[in-house]
């Protein structure tokens, strides 16, 4: 079964330093998300990607925050300066459509430590 | 802003009992309701969503909801515990993004 695959499943980076988050979604799906968790809290919605544009983004996304779907494949997102609080679990999404009610699936995440 | 509230933080069921997992709506209209589980170490996986069809709605590995409008409910239920159901699951609507209720963490005995 296709499945969403995430790289790393951790990192660990110094405050102030870029770090990217890579993201496999399953083939055939054009619409693409970015979710975080910070531990503890509710899972937060992010971003939304489509048709290699931000189809969407919550008021977290702000300018430190980029996506990028570089080649056929690949789906990233990065933040620029880390900040401590940006710690958390990053889950990447992907849903063959866009309406409502289009599920979408998720990769395992990607937890970031920020020291 | 739309929501949604998991009314259980913990739930801990002994292995072959029902389990119960409650979820209310906050909405104006009927929403597109899913429930997601995610396992240790596990991206979060479909249980099953409903979209204003059916309002009994059946997922995966004997779970089902019921959508009911006029309790603005979307409880999760499943007639007997294995003791792979221990995970954290999640009452989750949507409005073109995602809203995640703060999740239910499920034990069982044995």
């Amino acid at each position: 079964e296709p499945e969403v695959t995430q790289t790393p499943s951790h990192q660990v980076t110094q405050m102030g330093q870029e770090v990217i988050l890579r993201c496999v979604p399953i083939s055939n799906h054009l619409y693409f998300y970015w979710y975080r968790q910070i531990l503890g809290q509710k899972v937060e919605f992010l971003v939304s990607f489509y048709n290699n544009e931000i189809s969407e983004k919550s008021e977290i996304f702000d300018d430190q925050f980029s996506v990028e779907r570089p080649d056929g494949s690949n789906f990233t997102l990065k933040i620029r300066s880390t900040k401590l609080e940006d710690s958390a679990m990053y889950f990447c999404a992907s849903s063959a459509a866009g309406g409502l009610g289009e599920t979408q699936y998720f990769g395992p995440g990607t937890r970031l430590l920020v020291l | 802003a739309q929501s949604v509230t998991q009314l259980d933080s913990h739930v801990s069921v002994s292995e072959g009992t029902p389990v119960l997992l409650r979820c209310n709506y906050s909405s104006s209209y009927s929403p597109s309701l899913f429930w997601y589980v995610q396992h240790p170490n596990k991206g979060l996986q479909l249980l099953l969503k409903y979209t204003s069809a059916a309002t009994l709605v059946k997922g995966i590995n004997g779970f089902e909801a019921e959508f009911k409008k006029s309790e603005t409910s979307f409880h999760l239920t499943k007639p007997s515990a294995h003791m792979s159901d221990a995970a954290e699951y999640f009452c989750v609507r949507d409005d073109y993004k995602l809203s995640f209720g703060a999740g239910t963490t499920v034990t069982v005995r044995a």
